[in-house]
């Protein structure tokens, strides 16, 4: 079955460390996401990628990186120079980046720090 | 900028009973608009969309309509059933004059617990 799936589930970081979460789609789908998923919070946008080699910032891009190298792949690294990163983090998918699409999520990845 | 507002939960209903969860929205572009089901411990799953005003998105018993004149997009059930407990998102998506997208703007999410 085609789907997204997000790597490892559940993530343990050390202060000062960064670490990488994986997202992989065999969906082929062009766009992906991440979101930032706090209790109360709703989802917030981190960095989404219209295409290969190409991505943009969302609404709170500071303290994460992300690279798309491969159309289906689209990891996620959180940096030491992200504060608070104690969350949940779900990846999604698109056929494109156009309103009318919907996404597709994958089952997320909880990060906590030791 | 783009903003959803939900009504805020816990919301604790009767099986059989009748469901509304209420959803408005601003948006700068032009919106379509989602609802997405989240269970324990997983990952979000679309329930249904709407893409033009007037527009009834409907699945597994669940309807909304695509108001406009009021922008809102309340989720409604005849009849929930105990597997319908989760997390429900109202969420939007807007095309920018210039013809590009970004990813979804969410609500904060209601916590729907149905009780046998």
């Amino acid at each position: 079955d085609g789907g997204i799936t997000q790597s490892p589930k559940y993530l343990f970081r050390k202060e000062g460390q960064n670490v990488t979460l994986s997202c992989e789609q065999n969906l082929n789908h062009d766009a992906m996401y991440w979101y930032r998923q706090d209790p109360g919070q709703g989802l917030r946008l981190i960095y989404y990628s219209q295409i290969v080699n190409d991505f943009q910032k969302g609404d709170i891009a500071e303290g994460y990186s992300v690279s798309r190298e491969k159309k289906e792949s689209f990891p996620l690294t959180v940096t030491s120079a992200q504060k608070n990163p104690t969350a949940f983090y779900l990846c999604a998918s698109s056929i494109e980046l156009v309103r009318n699409q919907p996404q597709h999520f994958g089952d997320g990845t909880r990060l906590s720090i030791l | 900028g783009n903003s959803v507002t939900q009504m805020e939960g816990p919301v604790t209903l009767s099986e059989e009973a009748f469901l509304t969860i209420n959803c408005t929205y601003t948006a700068t572009g032009y919106p379509s608009l989602f609802w997405y089901v989240q269970y324990p411990g997983e990952g979000l799953q679309l329930l249904l969309k709407a893409t033009k005003a007037d527009d009834k998105g409907s699945n597994k018993g669940f309807e909304a309509t695509y108001r406009k004149e009021t922008t809102s997009f309340h989720l409604e059930k005849g009849s929930v059933q105990v597997s319908d407990s989760a997390v429900y998102f109202c969420a939007l998506s807007v095309l920018y004059s210039g013809g590009g997208a970004d990813g979804l703007t969410f609500g904060k999410g209601t916590h729907l617990i149905i009780q046998p």
